[in-house]
């Protein structure tokens, strides 16, 4: 069975510019979470997403971030126009949803984000 | 609010020595308590987990307690090996899903 696969592995843009991550999460799984981790400091909470709906987004920074899951499937996280301190590592996580037992979050391997 | 704290980092450990990284939280009600690991190039993997007082999670040889009077979950390792080499972080979930609250990490870096 796949993983949480993100797309891409790397980014580097230029400030001002446009990018978006991608979010590939475990077939079936309904729950879908965005964190970030900014120069080597905690990850944070960006937000949740219970199938195509968003649950919370209390930790969406600034409305310069636009997160989407258009068929509760795959999501996308959009940043416009990027800034020097957005740069930093883009987690995607999923779970199940609590009747099968949703407790464990799995986590993608993160998209690097450079913001120069 | 809720927080989670851990020593930082790095740690720099010779093969077979013991490990503890120290985590401490503050959280209402009864969180859930969590180790994960980021090997290098690769995602988070959850690691061990309590999710209520004087649980111990354990796991390839790690342990943590849940100890609610100190608000504690401390992970140890007996022995450790280089391939135990990553960024460990100490997590909380209070309420539900999955909306965790992550310590900074500490990075363990083990020579042979």
């Amino acid at each position: 069975e796949a993983g949480v696969t993100q797309f891409p592995s790397h980014s580097v843009i230029e400030k001002g510019q446009t990018v978006t991550l991608r979010c590939d999460p475990i077939s079936g799984h309904d729950n879908l979470y965005w964190y970030r981790r900014v120069m080597g400091k905690e990850i944070k909470f960006l937000l949740h997403f219970v199938k195509e709906s968003k649950q919370d987004e209390s930790g969406m920074p600034n409305n310069r971030f636009l997160a989407e899951r258009t068929g509760g499937t795959y999501s996308t996280l959009k940043v416009q126009p990027a800034e020097l301190e957005d740069s930093g590592v883009y987690f995607c996580a999923s779970s199940q949803d609590w009747v099968r037992g949703g407790l464990e979050a799995f986590f993608g391997q993160g998209t690097r984000l450079t913001v120069v | 609010g809720n927080s989670v704290t851990q020593m930082e980092g790095p740690v720099t450990l010779s093969e077979e020595a013991f490990l503890t990284i120290n985590c401490t939280y503050t959280a209402t009600g009864y969180p859930s308590l969590f180790w994960y690991v980021q090997y290098p190039g690769e995602g988070l993997q959850l690691l061990l987990k309590a999710t209520k007082a004087d649980d111990k999670g354990s796991n390839k040889g790690f342990e943590a307690t849940y100890r609610k009077e100190t608000t504690s979950f401390h992970l140890e390792k007996g022995s450790v090996q280089v391939s135990d080499s990553a960024v460990y972080f100490c997590a909380l979930r209070s309420g539900g899903y999955n909306k965790l609250i992550f310590g900074a990490g500490t990075r363990l870096a083990v020579h042979p």
